[in-house]
């Protein structure tokens, strides 16, 4: 069965310092793959999704940036974290068929102070 | 434009109350997909049905039922003798046919306290 990692769980950083949250997944192969974030409020916000490796696109324009450097990984990455950064970030895979559901991570809880 | 609105912001209800979950949603297209997530304590999303715009038929799995309306585009969530364990927050979210990947517009969802 497939099953998706997302680590950490938690994370407090400071203004201005770097991110890297990184996301896998086993038991499924070319999956797609999504970053979202849930700002307090609880609205989902997709951040990148991903087809393939190499293959990443942009929802939202921000500080924030992705990759995908092997199939089943994906990485949220920023340089320098804003406070407006602080949120519940969800990474998630779907296989390719048209509209299939989205299976989600356990998340990542973030504080930038 | 798609959009998914759930009306209720939180609803609270004893234990075995049966509780139902409002979700409506605009497309201008005429295949398309709903969804219903849930979200306990934990935060983790966890996908619970899919429905798409041919198939109206409701769906009912143990305490789950779901209402997909066309005529009055709604896509309800019941929960029948509702539990403890039932209290999270539920989303809705709503995906169009047009490309290779998933792109769910989610509702802002339902908050269900569940109390003994």
């Amino acid at each position: 069965s497939q099953t998706i990692h997302q680590w950490p769980a938690t994370l407090v950083q400071p203004v201005g310092s770097p991110l890297s949250l990184e996301c896998t997944v086993e038991g499924t192969s070319n999956p797609n793959l999504y970053w979202y974030r849930q700002a307090a409020g609880r609205g989902l916000q997709l951040l990148f999704y991903s087809v393939g490796i190499g293959q990443i696109s942009s929802e939202v324009p921000q500080n924030l940036s992705a990759s995908r450097p092997q199939d089943r990984q994906f990485i949220l990455s920023s340089k320098k974290l804003l406070l407006s950064d602080s949120g519940f970030y969800l990474c998630a895979w779907s296989d390719s068929s048209y509209n299939s559901p989205l299976h989600f991570g356990n998340g990542t809880r973030l504080t930038v102070t | 434009a798609q959009k998914v609105t759930q009306a209720q912001t939180e609803i609270s209800v004893v234990e075995k109350e049966d509780v139902t979950l409002d979700c409506v949603y605009e497309t201008r297209d005429t295949t398309y997909y709903l969804f219903w997530y849930k979200q306990p304590p934990s935060g983790e999303l966890v996908f619970l049905i899919r429905r798409n715009s041919f198939d109206e038929q409701n769906e009912i799995s143990g305490r789950y039922s779901w209402n997909f309306q066309k005529s009055t585009s709604s896509f309800n969530f019941t929960i029948t003798a509702s539990q403890v364990v039932d209290s999270a927050v539920y989303f809705c979210a709503l995906s169009e046919e047009y490309s290779g990947y998933s792109t769910l517009t989610f509702g802002k969802g339902t908050m269900l306290l569940v109390s003994p």
